[in-house]
């Protein structure tokens, strides 16, 4: 089984800030990990996603995510915010063990930055 | 555009009568999947297809739902005699069969029952 969990509803940072976002997750075997972004009244845009190898991976307009195996973590962070980087942010796993290609979203967490 | 597109991009109903969404993948791409999104969830898995076979549902997916990728290009889905409860936004995604399998989202049918 797999699930994903995003423990934050709401994460508020200043603009230039540093921004962490988390995601935890569970699975039996190995994870495929996966960031998307959702402005209002679209679809969900792929940022990033972990496979293997590096544990820090890099993705889109400046995001990264670090892939923690002891804390089953996947955090996304960016070094500085900007006010456009306000959205909804989703974290996904897809066990690799499972021979399902459905991943598991999280319930998404609103990340607004203040001007 | 070569992306995932959707349409209508917006859907109002009366209870009871049926519609149909349509989902154009990106050309290259044999995977497409269908998810459903209320407010405040994560998208929620209905449906998945491999070129035209559809591979998997959920549970979640009455039997007022039906999907088809009649030539594994472009999919339909439909459902009948619609409830409130089906007011959602309907995403569809689409993937290559490759990796991670990463998927890419078209932006959405908004379905409003009333």
């Amino acid at each position: 089984a797999q699930s994903v969990a995003q423990p934050e509803d709401q994460v508020n940072v200043a603009e230039g800030n540093p921004l962490t976002v988390k995601c935890t997750y569970s699975v039996s075997g190995n994870p495929y990990l996966f960031w998307y972004v959702q402005y209002p009244n679209r679809g969900l845009q792929f940022l990033l996603k972990y496979i293997t190898g590096d544990n820090l991976v890099k993705g889109s307009y400046g995001f990264e995510a670090e892939f923690n195996k002891s804390q089953t973590s996947f955090h996304l962070k960016k070094p500085s915010a900007l006010v456009s980087d306000s959205a909804l942010y989703f974290c996904a796993v897809r066990d690799t063990s499972g021979g399902s290609y459905i991943p598991t979203f999280g319930r998404g967490t609103s990340l607004i930055v203040h001007p | 555009d070569t992306g995932v597109s959707q349409n209508p991009r917006h859907k109002i109903t009366k209870r009871g009568q049926n519609v149909t969404f349509r989902c154009d993948p990106i050309s290259e791409h044999n995977r497409l999947y269908w998810y459903r999104q209320t407010l405040g969830q994560g998208p929620e898995f209905l449906t998945y297809f491999q070129n035209e076979a559809q591979l998997e549902k959920s549970r979640l997916l009455s039997d007022r739902f039906s999907a088809e990728r009649p030539k594994g290009s472009f999919s339909t889905l439909e459902i009948q005699r619609t409830e409130q409860g089906d007011s959602a936004m309907y995403l569809c995604a689409s993937s290559l069969a490759e990796g991670a399998d990463t998927q890419y989202f078209g932006p959405g049918t908004r379905l409003t029952v009333l």
